[in-house]
């Protein structure tokens, strides 16, 4: 079964605002990492959280994590046209796997 | 440039031929990894390799056939796919084999269609 699932499944935005993607898992973790991915390549990966942290940053990035709500958000500000990519989440399950969700489409208008 | 490159980018078969994927990591990884991502759907994870030795299939049918000489290279072999595998394949290498706080590096895909 699917672990993590971002919403809303595509979001656009105007040059210079910001940019919150939501992901939500079903099961425990032990941490959580964002990738992202322009049309027809491969991911790269952005940023992980460990299950004991509840914030991180990264330039424009900004990830939360609520192990109680079993959801995390991506928030990317001042958003540039070189956004424009998919978005995922991903979870490790017990064996150590990661499990990605389906994505964030964010197309950020010039 | 992730370090991770897969050829051919772009594939077309038949659903008698067989063809080879390559991917070739640089990185000095020990787990290599194969995905599948089909539109509208989440990534699949296919196979593992940790140190050239697979430790997960995921229930991949049996016309997908990985090989792993070295823990340098990963292929994928194909043979009598049907349409609905057309999809982008994705490859990927993390350093230690499969253990938390890893994250991949991936490569770019082979776009497949399978005619």
């Amino acid at each position: 079964s699917q672990q993590g699932e971002e919403d809303p499944q595509a979001l656009s935005i105007q040059e210079g605002e910001n940019a919150t993607m939501n992901c939500s898992y079903k099961t425990s973790i032990n941490n959580l990492q964002w990738y992202r991915q322009n049309s027809g390549r491969g991911l790269v990966h952005l940023i992980l959280i460990r299950s004991n942290e509840r914030e991180k940053h990264s330039g424009r990035l900004r990830v939360t994590l609520d192990t109680s709500k079993k959801s995390s958000s991506l928030l990317i500000t001042a958003s540039r046209a070189a956004d424009t990519a998919s978005y995922f989440c991903a979870t490790d399950s017990n064996t150590g796997k990661l499990i990605f969700g389906q994505g964030t489409t964010l197309q950020v208008k010039p | 440039e992730t370090g991770v490159t897969q050829t051919p980018r772009h594939l077309v078969m038949g659903m008698t031929n067989k063809k080879s994927l390559k991917c070739e990591q640089h990185l000095g990884h020990n787990a290599m990894y194969w995905y599948k991502q089909s539109a509208k759907k989440p990534l699949e994870l296919m196979f593992v390799y940790n140190f050239k030795e697979q430790t997960e299939n995921n229930s991949v049918p049996s016309r997908f056939s990985p090989e792993c000489p070295n823990s340098s290279h990963l292929f994928l072999h194909l043979h009598t796919l049907q349409p609905e595998d057309s999809a982008l394949y994705l490859c990927a290498s993390s350093p230690l084999p499969t253990a938390s706080n890893e994250k991949l590096f991936f490569g770019s895909g082979t776009q497949l269609s399978v005619l």
